[in-house]
């Protein structure tokens, strides 16, 4: 099954750091730029990174610059958001999505998403 | 950045009635690169239309998309149990991404 899976989330104290991996399957990753959108509970979607196909350009929102690293492994068929000086604000769920349907369209809306994984910050 | 604003907040019809959400951007979406997703309680997004009016790969033909340049509409011709839903546009056209903040489709 063509598939994003999200992992390595879960409670964290503010300060502290998490990694998130986002395994992508039966469909050729390293053609697909991606991105991290997160949803803090009972709240609406929000963007918060990208990174392009072989990982040489990546882009944050302003609110996340300078803390979060996305990075990605095409080896791996794996994306990666290294989450440091975490705070509350940041508790969430984070979905990691695929720009482009993968059906030979040239759209890069997010034409695929994984489950998500949540992250909560909280002392 | 591209602020989309969306409207109603909720919109309360019964299945079967015609549903017509509407996303206003700030200033002009790039190329018309606006996406409208359905989102539904403990599910991730699901992508409907791109390009302000291509439906995605199995969408039903009752969900369509509309407008250019700041003023988009999503019409859902006839409600079915399962649209009941929040539906999300975004704009994927410049950086950054921005969605809306979503309108709830809910049963009346």
């Amino acid at each position: 099954e063509v598939q994003l899976v999200e992992s390595g989330g879960g409670l964290v104290q503010p300060g502290g750091s998490l990694r998130l991996s986002c395994a992508a399957s039966r469909f050729t990753f390293s053609s697909f730029w991606m991105h991290w959108v997160r949803q803090a509970p009972g709240q609406g979607l929000v963007w918060v990174s990208r990174i392009n196909s072989d990982g040489s350009n990546t882009y944050y929102a302003d609110s996340v610059k300078g803390r979060f690293t996305i990075s990605r492994d095409n080896a791996k068929n794996t994306l990666y958001l290294q989450m440091n000086s975490l705070r509350v604000e940041d508790t969430a769920m984070y979905y990691c999505a695929r720009a482009g349907r993968g059906d030979g369209s040239l759209s890069t809306a997010f034409g695929m998403w994984g489950q998500g994984t949540m992250v909560t910050v909280s002392s | 950045e591209i602020v989309l604003t969306q409207s109603p907040g909720t919109l309360s019809l019964s299945p079967g009635e015609r549903a017509i959400l509407s996303c206003r951007a700030s200033q002009s979406v790039s190329s018309n690169f606006l996406a409208w997703y359905q989102q539904k309680p403990g599910q991730a997004p699901r992508l409907l239309i791109d390009g302000a009016s291509s439906r995605a790969t199995g969408i039903p033909d009752r969900f369509s998309g509309s407008g250019s340049g700041t003023d988009f509409t999503l019409t859902i011709s006839r409600l079915e149990p399962e649209d009941f839903a929040v539906y999300y546009c975004q704009q994927y056209g410049s950086a950054p991404r921005t969605f809306g903040q979503g309108t709830k489709v809910e049963i009346k």
